[in-house]
């Protein structure tokens, strides 16, 4: 599957502050997905997006499918230290094509 | 106890030896797949099976094979390894919704 344009490709951020990143993709996706990857883990599901348009929120976080549908945003608002790790997010083509194309993930690292 | 297991989870081999990984679910998902992570290369795709009668290749399939020998197991095989296959290798299940669900992952190092 193609590449997604994920960006920044790092970040430091003082604890407390919000902080965005976002997808971007040449083509359309019928569902955006946000995981998040601990050290030595597997990555696991933030937010998932289903709709044009629609945002979601799970704590802290918030992510939006965009109008377009070829791109997709995340914002942590009031980070702290176990917000630490790397950030992907993920795209479905199709309804009829079950294979997830990444982004190459966000790493993010908070000053305490 | 963890829905996407994986074993084992640190492997050190050298090259031209066969290998085998192993990943099992209790989640009762039909969809399992086998990705790699490369460092600045997220995750790629290398084989996916819909149900145990059904595997697909993905887009870095060369020297890997798979078996899904029941519906909660998919194994994947590098039947001689090479240094450039290095890497963290992830299981994962799918389910209705497509959302995915990641094992803890294996590191492989090839010498």
């Amino acid at each position: 599957g193609q590449q997604l344009n994920q960006s920044p490709q790092s970040m430091f951020i003082q604890e407390g502050e919000d902080v965005s990143m976002n997808c971007t993709s040449s083509s359309i996706f019928n569902t955006w997905l946000w995981y998040k990857q601990d050290p030595g883990e597997g990555p696991v599901l933030l937010i998932a997006l289903y709709k044009a348009g629609e945002l979601t929120s799970n704590g802290r976080l918030t992510a939006q499918f965009g109008i377009t549908r070829k791109d997709s945003f995340l914002n942590i608002s009031a980070s702290i230290p176990s917000d630490v790790g790397i950030y992907f997010c993920a795209g479905q083509p199709s309804s009829n094509d079950y294979k997830l194309s990444f982004g190459a993930g966000t790493t993010v690292t908070v000053r305490a | 106890d963890a829905d996407v297991t994986q074993t084992p989870r640190n492997r050190i081999t050298k090259t031209g030896k066969r290998i085998m990984l192993e990943c099992s679910q209790t989640k009762g998902h039909d969809r399992m797949y086998w990705y790699r992570q490369d460092p600045g290369l997220g995750l790629r795709l290398i084989y996916y099976s819909f149900d145990v009668k059904d595997i697909n290749k993905g887009e870095i399939s060369d020297g890997y094979s798979v078996s899904r020998q029941a519906q909660a197991k998919f194994s994947l095989s590098l039947e001689s390894a090479i240094p450039n296959q290095t890497a963290l290798y992830f299981c994962a299940t799918g389910s209705t919704t497509d959302t995915q669900y990641f094992g803890p992952g294996t590191r492989l190092t090839v010498l």
